[in-house]
């Protein structure tokens, strides 16, 4: 166990839509980074928040944004759903220090 | 900025070493490489991290030559459950240990 739950596991949305996806990091970690992994590719960088402030960001447009709250709590939102944001989308947190991160089993989000 | 490439694919029996090399050419000079395991639909898992020659832990052994452009990580005596996706990261800009990219990894596939 990472110590890192997402929720939901699933979601069905439809185009156009908004979504928001939770994530509980492990207790101590000042960093979260989200993923969306396609099928059969490997994960791609959204972004990370490190104390509250996004802190990287990979080449995703402004649509995607994210939250990450003093509780060690975090959210990934995403505006205006598209066909090509069905994937699975994790959560990961860690420190700002290292490249050990701890993953969450993802939330499986198709759009209709 | 650093890159990885390694294999896309390997097949193996159970009982026997497999070794994974990658190769990242450009690594600066502060920056440990990391090693994550997938399986489906699940996050990546860390395995094990180094800066220069060996490190071994419970899973797995890294090996990184003097000139730290390559790795390799060797998993000893394989099972059916070692089937799974192996990423080799460095961090795509040299101390930013926010933004980790992942590639599509090598899946590795051990038969019985």
């Amino acid at each position: 166990e990472t110590g890192v739950t997402q929720s939901p596991t699933h979601l069905i949305k439809t185009r156009g839509q908004q979504v928001t996806l939770r994530c509980s990091s492990q207790s101590g970690h000042n960093t979260v980074s989200w993923y969306q992994q396609a099928l059969g590719q490997g994960p791609q960088f959204i972004f990370q928040y490190y104390r509250e402030e996004e802190n990287g960001r990979g080449n995703f447009p402004p649509r995607f944004s994210g939250l990450q709250f003093p509780n060690y709590s975090s959210e990934l939102n995403v505006n205006a759903l598209e066909l090509d944001d069905s994937a699975l989308y994790l959560c990961a947190s860690g420190d700002i220090t290292n490249e050990k991160l701890f993953f969450g089993s993802g939330t499986q989000l198709s759009v209709l | 900025l650093a890159k990885t490439t390694q294999p896309i694919s390997m097949d193996s029996y159970e009982g026997q070493e497999v070794n994974i090399t990658c190769s990242h050419n450009n690594i600066a000079t502060n920056d440990y490489i990391t090693w994550y395991q997938q399986f489906p639909s699940q996050g990546p898992r860390f395995i094990i991290q180094g800066y220069k020659t060996k490190v071994t832990n419970e899973v797995a052994s890294l090996f990184i030559p003097a000139d730290r452009k390559s790795s390799t990580l060797s998993l000893p005596r394989v099972s059916l459950s070692d089937t799974a996706v192996y990423y080799c990261l460095v961090p795509v800009i040299s101390g930013n240990t926010g933004k980790l990219i992942f590639g599509q990894g090598t899946t590795l596939q051990v038969k019985p």
